[in-house]
């Protein structure tokens, strides 16, 4: 069965610092990858995704994403870090093949906290 | 416009009452989607509707009611709920019939649910 794995359950970084984070999946095909965020009381934004071509994947708010598939990992990755992306984020792959009850596998997430 | 837009905000009912939430979307999507979302939790796919036809019910309880009165509307009917019931609800819409998977999902600002 496909799984998510996000190893961070809470980072906290200082604004400015670089950020990495980390998601690992379980799915045998090439997945649909995706990362959403999710800041305090609002629903779920969708950051970047990956199906295929460039392995490097740019995203919204600076983000980007890189599919290693040697390493069956997706990791989110921003150069510079701002208050504003203190938020949790979620990494999901999609099933793909025959059926039609398909859907989404959410990892459990990755509360970022920013330290100004 | 990329708005999918709920409503109320925050729901306070009691075990006995009826209640609904409502969803709505103006993209043209062909998919909507309910979730449950507890506190630092991923969410939890409830139902989904393609093409105003319940596609996927992920053995949610009845008192649960889901209805698609056409393409841009989703509501979700709820009675005789229990205080574990209490949770984030979000609703999501993706433009392809089909594509609950693999198309990037749109998510409103969800309705908190407190159940007494």
């Amino acid at each position: 069965a496909q799984s998510v794995t996000q190893p961070d359950i809470h980072i906290t970084v200082s604004e400015g610092a670089s950020l990495e984070l980390r998601c690992n999946y379980s799915y045998g095909a090439t997945p649909y990858l995706f990362w959403y965020v999710q800041s305090p009381g609002q629903g779920l934004q969708l950051l970047l995704k990956y199906f295929s071509g460039d392995t490097l994947v740019q995203g919204i708010k600076g983000f980007e994403a890189e599919f290693k598939r040697s390493q069956s990992s997706f990791n989110l990755r921003k150069p510079s870090v701002h208050w504003s992306d203190a938020a949790e984020y979620f990494c999901a792959v999609g099933e793909t093949g025959a059926g039609n009850n398909r859907k989404l596998i959410w990892g459990l997430g990755t509360s970022l906290a920013v330290n100004p | 416009d990329t708005e999918v837009t709920q409503t109320p905000k925050h729901l306070v009912m009691g075990m006995t009452n009826k209640k609904s939430l409502k969803c709505e979307q103006h993209m043209g999507h062909r998919a909507m989607y309910w979730y449950k979302q507890k506190a630092k939790k991923p969410p939890e796919l409830m139902f989904v509707y393609s093409y105003e036809k319940l596609s996927i019910n992920e053995s949610v309880p009845s008192r649960f009611s889901p209805e698609c009165p056409n393409s841009s509307l989703l509501n979700l009917h709820l009675h005789a709920l229990q205080p574990e019931d209490s949770a984030l609800y979000l609703c999501a819409s993706s433009q392809r019939a089909s594509g609950f998977s693999t198309d990037t999902q749109y998510f409103g600002p969800g309705t908190r649910l407190t159940v007494l």
